[in-house]
């Protein structure tokens, strides 16, 4: 139980259009999630985390014109990435708080490569 | 601002081999630590939570231990295969706030050769 489905895993773009990933709790719902970005032989470093039905939160550094997050319902989250380039090549991974089990019990996406050409 | 680190960032062994894996984190104030799997290309597996009251979990061959007043946590493998080769992950929670955000090391990668 518990899992977060993360689409696409894949994705080519050309610079300058905008990517949207999505995230969706199959059996549970998300009031929370968070998005990560990971360079390759990196961290995860968090990006933002949307709450459902509020605006979400962005890290220090993290522009939010450019990665708009929507978080409209319980069970799906966005990630859509505007105007992009070749150094937002990244990948991307969305994860959610499995309620009610304890603080730090979370669940990861299986991810999306995203490479902008 | 918490900083997580892990050493060795990459580890090649042989099959059967015990190992250790270390992570190490600046501030003590911390909720729980959580170790990860991570294979290629792909998103995070939990392997253990170690909740900040706690010194040590077990599941299978993995052992995670806590010492939170010297910022350390150590995973230990016992009896490598080569179907644990991945990045492991190491991540904290901060005590405070409301959402609770992890903080990721860098990971060691980890081949175990047949």
């Amino acid at each position: 139980g518990a899992v977060v489905s993360q689409h696409p895993s894949w994705v080519i773009c050309k610079s300058g259009t905008s990517v949207k990933i999505e995230c969706r709790s199959l059996d549970f719902q998300a009031t929370t999630m968070f998005w990560y970005r990971q360079f390759p032989k990196q961290s995860l470093m968090l990006m933002a985390t949307s709450n459902e039905g509020s605006k979400a939160t962005y890290e220090q550094g993290v522009e939010k014109d450019k990665f708009l997050i929507n978080h409209a319902s319980l069970t799906l989250s966005t990630l859509t990435v505007t105007s992009a380039h070749p150094e937002d090549s990244s990948f991307y991974i969305c994860s959610a708080r499995i309620p009610p089990r304890g603080v730090g019990d979370y669940t990861f996406g299986s991810g999306t490569r995203l490479t902008v050409v | 601002k918490q900083e997580v680190t892990q050493i060795p960032a990459a580890l090649s062994v042989p099959e059967g081999e015990n190992l250790v894996l270390n992570c190490s984190f600046t501030d003590s104030a911390i909720y729980n630590l959580q170790w990860f799997r991570q294979d290629p290309g792909k998103g995070l597996t939990s392997l253990l939570l170690i909740q900040s009251s706690q010194r040590e979990q077990t599941s299978g061959r993995l052992n995670a231990s806590l010492d939170k007043s010297s910022g350390r946590s150590t995973l230990y493998i016992a009896a490598s295969q080569p179907g644990d080769s991945a990045t492991y992950l190491c991540a904290v929670i901060n005590s405070g706030g409301s959402n609770y955000k992890l903080t990721f090391g860098k990971g060691t990668l980890l081949t175990v050769n047949p």
